[in-house]
């Protein structure tokens, strides 16, 4: 069973530029959740969609974005890059809410 | 409000040691669910394990034992016979039943020498 995949590995962006990352989850899995992890701020709730919707939403402001497609893969967008939107990015996919995640290996994300 | 505490940042042994990670929670809800996720070098995260608020029995698997007691609100982590594969970031998370959100402790960061 192939896990979770997310593209690319690295990515790097200028300050004002938008970044889009990427991910597939398990599949059969409905709900796509994605977390930051920037150095010193652990891991942070960004968003979560389940069945095409967005359920959930941490404190991020909204120039963060996604959305989930038909197959239940998932895209990220971070419009206006900032010097501290540098971190991995994870996302992760459940069978259900509050079933175990299972993660990808991350984007890292580096703005310039 | 959820909140995941692990107090200790980095706990260091030698190989063989036993070494516990204490989690502290908090939360309103009467239903929840408690996990535990290893971050190895690599960066990927693995579940180990989910008990939900229900079930206060603690389980063990194989070097692995989890020790939860709600009078206290913990979920502490216990690595038996610690090996030197071990050494990784700890996370303990949270999660409700009303918003499914999975939130975090800082993490806990076991270094396991030789």
């Amino acid at each position: 069973e192939a896990g979770v995949t997310q593209s690319p590995t690295h990515l790097i962006k200028t300050r004002g530029q938008q970044a889009t990352l990427r991910c597939s989850p398990i599949s059969g899995h409905t709900s796509v959740y994605w977390y930051q992890q920037a150095l010193g701020l652990g891991l942070q709730f960004l968003l979560w969609y389940d069945e095409g919707e967005e359920r959930n939403r941490g404190n991020f402001p909204p120039r963060f974005s996604g959305r989930q497609f038909p197959n239940y893969s998932s895209e990220l967008n971070v419009n206006a890059l900032e010097l501290e939107d540098s971190a991995l990015y994870l996302c992760a996919s459940s069978l259900l809410p509050n079933s175990p995640l299972h993660f990808g290996n991350g984007t890292r994300l580096t703005v310039t | 409000a959820q909140k995941v505490t692990q107090a200790q940042t980095e706990i260091s042994v030698v190989e063989k040691e036993d070494v516990t990670l204490d989690c502290v929670y908090e939360t309103r809800d009467t239903t929840y669910y408690l996990f535990w996720y290893k971050q190895p070098p690599s960066g990927e995260l693995v579940f180990l394990i989910r008990r939900n608020s229900f079930d206060e029995q603690n389980e063990i698997s194989g070097r692995y034992s989890w020790n939860f007691q709600k009078s206290t609100s913990s979920f502490n982590f216990t690595i038996t016979a610690s090996q030197v594969v071990d050494s990784a970031v700890y996370f303990c998370a949270l999660s409700s039943s009303n918003d499914y959100k999975l939130s975090f402790g800082a993490g806990t960061t076991v270094t396991v020498r030789a």
